[in-house]
C-alpha cells in the first residue's frame, strides 16, 4: 500500500530556533497533504490543508507566520515551526492524499521536544 | 507502517440503515479514537473511548472497544446521505504515539 514517511521522527531543540519536517509520499503523487498537531491526551487537531503549488490553508486559530508550510511538489510538504517555543511541544503528524482524493495515508508523525 | 486495520475497506448502504465499521489493531494501547473524513478536508475527531472503557456513545454514534480481542467498532445508526465519508481509527500506545488504520469509505445512498 501506499507509504507517507515523515522526518525526523523526532525532535530535540533550544527555544528560538526553527525546526522542519518533512512529509513525503513514497509510491503515489499526493495533491493535498494535511499537518495535524496532537496536544497530550487530546485528539488531533487539524492545522493546516495543503495544496501542490498553492498557499496553504490554514486553520482558525493557527498561526500561519509561526508554522509555515511549503508543498512545493507533488511528493513533498513541509512543515516549519519557526521561533519554537516550550509550548509547541507536540506530536506532528501529516497525511497525504493520493487518487482518489477521498484516500489518505498517514504519516508515523514526528515528536517535537521545545527546550 | 499502520497497525490499525479497518473493515470493510468500502461499505455502501441505504440512508436509515446502520453502518458498522471495524478496526483491528496489534499492540496495547491507551485509547482508541475514531475520526471522519470528507472527501478532500482534513480529519475530524469523533470519539476517543480509553482502554478501560468497553462503549461509549455520542449521538447516532457508538463505540466498543475489546481489548482481549484488540478491536473496536463504530455504528453509526440510522444513516443519512450527509454520514457519507471515510472514517479511519486511530490507536495511541505509549506516550502520543498515534498511529491510523486504513480506513472504511462509507457511502450512504438517499
Amino acid at each position: 500500500g501506499a507509504v507517507v514517511s515523515q522526518h525526523p521522527s523526532r525532535v530535540i531543540c533550544k527555544s528560538g530556533t526553527s525546526v522542519k519536517i518533512e512529509c513525503r509520499s513514497l509510491d503515489f503523487q499526493a495533491t493535498t497533504m494535511f499537518w495535524y498537531r496532537q496536544f497530550p491526551k487530546k485528539s488531533l487537531m487539524l492545522m493546516a490543508t495543503s495544496n501542490e503549488g498553492s498557499k496553504a490553508t490554514y486553520e482558525q486559530g493557527v498561526e500561519k507566520d509561526k508554522f509555515l508550510i511549503n508543498h512545493a511538489s507533488l511528493t513533498l510538504s513541509t512543515l516549519t515551526v519557526t521561533s519554537a517555543h516550550p509550548e509547541d511541544s507536540s506530536f506532528y503528524i501529516c497525511s497525504a492524499g493520493g487518487a482518489p482524493v477521498e484516500t489518505q495515508y498517514f504519516g508515523p508523525g514526528t515528536r517535537l521536544l521545545v527546550l | 507502517s499502520q497497525q490499525g486495520e479497518e473493515d470493510p475497506q468500502a461499505l455502501s448502504i441505504q440512508e436509515g440503515e446502520n453502518a458498522t465499521m471495524n478496526c483491528s489493531y496489534k499492540t496495547s494501547i491507551n485509547n482508541l479514537q475514531w475520526y471522519r473524513q470528507n472527501s478532500g478536508r482534513g480529519l475530524v475527531h469523533l470519539i476517543l473511548i480509553r482502554s478501560n472503557e468497553r462503549e461509549k456513545h455520542s449521538g447516532r454514534l457508538r463505540v466498543t472497544l475489546d481489548t482481549s480481542k484488540k478491536s473496536s467498532s463504530l455504528l453509526i445508526t440510522a444513516s443519512r446521505a450527509a454520514d457519507t465519508a471515510s472514517y479511519f481509527c486511530a490507536t495511541e500506545e505509549g506516550y502520543q504515539k498515534v498511529t491510523f488504520g486504513t480506513g472504511t469509505k462509507l457511502q450512504v445512498i438517499p
